[in-house]
């Protein structure tokens, strides 16, 4: 299987300030036949459904506020919320789905420092 | 509305059995591969099990195989999940939640609230 692993598995930002979630895979997940990364980032609050931010590594799910950006390839990615608001405390998760044993990081608590 | 009801969860005893459904609504079901995803208590997301929309395909993960089951019945919008020989790790809330359309290589864009299922003698 492939193995997700997130750093830190917990951080504090202030708010409006920088928040940068790393996310790294046992295998590339990048598919040379379409040159997309197949890595998706969900955002789970206490009491509610997951909710999907961010597929393909970086493009925006509908709705979601531009403050929450992806990137990377291959390997390595990162989430970044640009500017930490209340309502982003959360566990964000990482997951790939480029094999059909579908893996999630550990996740990553967000708090307001 | 779109939207994923799930149903089914409670206590149960260890070796028990148990079947979860996840009601759709508010789009089209049947072009849709859906999964089942997990979390124990104090617990991250665990993927457990997916089914291709045209049921031909299932995957499972490992720690389930042989004890549960995924299927669906496109003509009622509906997804199921038979559950036996339970364990007191199998604890967590079951969500249901949708795939793509393409095929079933998709990040999961929908999901329900979840159904607790709490195994314990």
């Amino acid at each position: 299987d492939v193995v997700m692993t997130q750093s830190p598995d917990s951080l504090a930002v202030s708010l409006g300030e920088r928040a940068t979630i790393n996310c790294r895979s046992s295998r590339s997940l990048l598919y040379s036949s379409n040159n997309k990364n197949y890595l998706a980032w969900y955002q789970h609050k206490p009491g509610q459904p997951p909710k999907l931010l961010i597929y393909w590594a970086s493009t925006r799910e509908s709705g979601v506020p531009d403050r929450f950006s992806g990137s990377g390839s291959g390997t390595d990615f990162t989430l970044t919320i640009s500017s930490l608001q209340a309502e982003d405390v959360a566990v964000y998760y990482c997951q790939q789905y480029y094999t059909t044993h579908w893996t999630f990081g550990q996740g990553t608590k967000v708090e307001i420092k | 509305e779109v939207q994923l009801v799930e149903s089914g969860g409670g206590p149960v005893k260890p070796g028990g059995s148990l079947r979860l459904s996840c009601a759709a609504s508010g789009f089209a079901f049947g072009s849709y591969s859906m999964n089942w995803v997990r979390q124990a208590p104090g617990k991250g997301l665990e993927w457990v099990a997916s089914i291709s929309s045209d049921t031909l395909h299932t995957y499972h993960v490992d720690s389930v195989k042989g004890r549960f089951t995924i299927s669906r019945d496109n003509a009622k919008n509906s997804l199921y999940l038979q559950m036996s020989s339970l364990r007191a790790e199998d604890t967590a809330v079951y969500y249901c939640a949708r795939g793509g359309t393409i095929d079933v290589y998709w990040y999961f864009d929908l999901w329900g609230r979840g159904t607790l299922v709490t195994v314990s003698s």
